[in-house]
Formats: structure tokens, C-alpha cells, sequence
């Protein structure tokens, strides 16, 4: 089936330890997405990247960082420099040409420091 | 930049009662416009899309417009169900290809 598989569901890390969330998709998309999602805060950018070797920082890259070697991977690494790290960390997926179409999600990460 | 207001939640309404989720932007140039659906404990889905001034997505009896004149693109329902209870966001794909989502709505339906 195709579709985003994000990995781990779950996730617990020690404070000053560095996680990475693991994101692939077999859609051929060329555009990739991580949010974070917070109570009542909605869904807050991350990073993007439209192309392979390609990203750009969203609205709260500090703390985080991405790669982009592969178009179906797009893991994110979560730092000790993030200073409130937990929360749902969902990535996306979409067509990337034009201006249309819509984004298609994993199941999400839950990352809970200890 | 792009941004994206939402109502703010949560919204509880009885089965087959009439549903109106505000939501206003504000953008450069001439994004498109999703409403995405999240069900408790899971990813987000597409509900419905436009992807320029007047048009009408719809979706499982959901209805939004897009509305340049106002910047809005509100979402309605006529008669909503028990299964619809979930959160609701609205997001804008602008330059660049960023999407921006709201803050999100929770939708409860009471029997």
C-alpha cells in the first residue's frame, strides 16, 4: 500500500539526549513536511523540503534538524537544544509541483522527555 | 507572512444540528485551501479542497467556498452525526509550497 510510515510511535528520551524521528514515503511525492502538534496550538512547521538536497526552515526550526539524501526519506532529529521537545511530531508528503495539492500524513511520532 | 484563524473550539452541537466553522487567512498572491480532518488518536485526512476564489469544495456532506473577497473559507454541514466528532483544521498551501494550518477546531456531537 502506499502511504507515510513514520517510526517510532513512541518515543522517550532523557533531557540533553538527541532523537531522530524516522520518516518514508512511497508516494513519489517530491515535497516533504514535519509539524509539530501541540494542545490548541494546531499544527506548527517544522521544516520542508521540496526537492531531494533541498529544505527550508518553517516557523520553529530551532532545536530541530533535517536531511533530505533520499525522495522518499526525510528523517527529523529532535536536539538537546530543543528546549520544550515534547509533543506529536507528524510529517506529510505532497505532489510538490504547483499549487494544489494536498498534503498526505503519517500516523505521527509521540516523543515524551523524561 | 501566511496565516491561518480558526474559530476557537470546542464546538459541542446535538446529532443532525446545522455546523459552521469560521476560518479567515491572510496570504499573498493565490493559495489554495484545505479543510483537513483529524479522528482521535490518528494522522490527518483531506476532507475537501479549492484551489481558487469561488470554488466549492465538497466532501461526506461537508461544504466550504472559497471566498476572496473576504478571505474565508468556511466550513458547514447541514445535519452532523455522532461520527463526526473530531478535530477540524484549516490550512492554506501558499509560495514555496509552505502549508499553514490553523489552530484547529474540536467538533463534539452529542446523541
Amino acid at each position: 500500500d502506499g502511504g507515510i510510515t513514520q517510526s517510532p510511535k513512541y518515543l522517550f528520551r532523557k533531557e540533553g539526549q538527541n532523537v531522530t524521528l524516522s520518516c518514508e514515503q512511497n508516494l513519489n511525492h517530491d515535497a516533504m513536511y514535519w509539524y509539530r502538534q501541540d494542545p490548541g496550538q494546531g499544527l506548527r512547521l517544522i521544516y520542508y523540503s521540496q526537492i531531494v538536497n533541498d529544505f527550508q526552515k518553517g516557523d520553529i526550526a530551532e532545536g530541530y534538524s533535517v536531511s533530505r539524501e533520499k525522495k522518499e526519506s526525510f528523517p527529523l532529529t529532535v536536539t538537546s537544544a530543543q528546549k520544550n521537545p515534547t509533543a506529536f511530531y507528524l510529517c506529510a508528503s505532497r505532489v510538490g509541483q504547483g499549487n494544489t495539492g494536498e498534503l498526505f500524513f503519517g500516523e505521527g511520532s509521540r516523543l515524551t522527555v523524561l | 507572512g501566511n496565516s491561518v484563524t480558526q474559530m476557537e473550539g470546542p464546538v459541542t452541537l446535538s446529532e443532525e444540528a446545522f455546523l459552521t466553522i469560521n476560518c479567515t487567512y491572510t496570504a499573498t498572491g493565490y493559495p489554495s485551501l484545505f479543510w483537513y480532518v483529524q479522528y482521535p488518536g490518528e494522522g490527518l485526512q483531506l476532507l475537501l479542497k479549492a484551489t481558487k476564489a469561488d470554488d466549492k469544495g465538497s466532501n461526506k456532506g461537508f461544504e466550504a467556498t472559497y471566498r476572496k473577497e473576504t478571505t474565508s473559507f468556511h466550513l458547514e454541514k447541514g445535519s452532523v452525526q455522532v461520527s463526526d466528532s473530531a478535530v477540524y483544521f484549516c490550512a492554506l498551501l501558499g509560495g514555496y509550497q509552505k502549508v499553514t494550518f490553523g489552530t484547529g477546531t474540536k467538533l463534539q456531537v452529542i446523541p
